[in-house]
C-alpha cells in the first residue's frame, strides 16, 4: 500500500459524459501527478500540481482539467468523453515538486467509456 | 518529443534464469528510474540512478546508468514467479518537471 488513494476504482460511463476522478496523496506529500495508461501502453504524463499550483503539463487534452485543493487532494475532470478515453488513470504523489523524488502511485481508476 | 524505447517488448523466461532489459532515449537524461507494475496495480519504484556510469543494486536487481546518458539497463538475477509484471524506465525530461515513461518490458516467468 503506497498510501495514495484513488476513487472510484472503476467507472463506466457513456460518450459525451463528464466524470471526476479523485486522488488523496500520501500524508505530507505536496505534489500530485496524473497519468493515463491505455491498454497495453506505457504511462502518459498528464499534469503535475505542487502545493495547489500547476507545476508541469504533459499531454493533457483540453477536455481534461485538474486541480489540487488546499487539503492537497486532487481531482481530474474528464469531459465530453470519447471511446478513446477508456484507460487506467493513475495518481502519484511525492514529498516535494522535484521530479527527481520518488513518486508513489495509487491503485488507479479504470475508466470505461461505452 | 523525447521518447524512451524499451527492449525487449516482452519476454518469457524460465524460473531461475537471469533477465536483461534496456531503455534508450533519443536525448540525454540526467536521471533514470526503473519501476515495476504488477497486474492491476500502480507502478512501484525499484531503482533510481542519478549519475552517468552509476551501477546500483537492489536485491536481485541491478541497474546501470549508461555513460552516454542516453540509455540504462536493468538486470534481474535468478528470476522467480513474483518477478512477473511490466518494467518501465522513466525520467524527468531535461530542464522540465515532466516525466516520461518508457514503452515497458512485459516479463513472464515460467515455473
Amino acid at each position: 500500500d503506497s498510501g495514495v488513494t484513488q476513487t472510484p476504482k472503476h467507472l463506466i460511463t457513456a460518450t459525451g459524459q463528464r466524470v471526476t476522478l479523485r486522488c488523496s496523496p500520501r500524508s505530507g506529500d505536496l505534489s500530485v501527478y496524473w497519468y493515463q495508461q491505455s491498454l497495453d501502453q506505457g504511462l502518459q504524463f498528464l499534469i503535475q500540481y505542487y502545493n495547489g499550483e500547476e507545476r508541469a503539463k504533459g499531454n493533457i487534452l483540453e477536455r481534461f482539467s485538474a486541480q489540487q485543493f488546499p487539503d492537497l487532494h486532487s481531482e481530474l475532470n474528464l469531459s465530453s468523453l470519447e471511446l478513446g478515453d477508456s484507460a487506467l488513470y493513475f495518481c502519484a504523489s511525492s514529498p516535494q515538486g522535484n521530479p527527481l523524488n520518488e513518486q508513489f502511485f495509487g491503485p488507479g481508476t479504470r475508466l470505461t467509456v461505452l | 518529443g523525447q521518447q524512451l524505447n524499451q527492449s525487449p517488448q516482452s519476454m518469457f523466461i524460465q524460473e531461475g534464469e537471469d533477465v536483461s532489459m534496456n531503455c534508450t532515449s533519443s536525448s540525454i537524461f540526467n536521471t533514470w528510474l526503473w519501476y515495476k507494475q504488477d497486474p492491476g496495480e500502480g507502478p512501484v519504484l525499484l531503482i533510481a540512478l542519478y549519475k552517468a556510469g552509476e551501477l546500483t543494486s537492489n536485491g536481485r536487481l541491478t541497474a546501470q546508468f549508461g555513460i552516454t546518458r542516453k540509455d540504462s539497463f536493468l538486470n534481474i538475477s535468478a528470476s522467480i514467479p513474483s518477478d512477473v509484471g511490466i518494467y518501465f524506465c522513466a525520467g524527468p525530461t531535461s530542464g522540465t518537471y515532466k516525466y516520461i515513461f518508457g514503452t515497458g518490458t512485459r516479463l513472464k516467468v515460467l515455473a
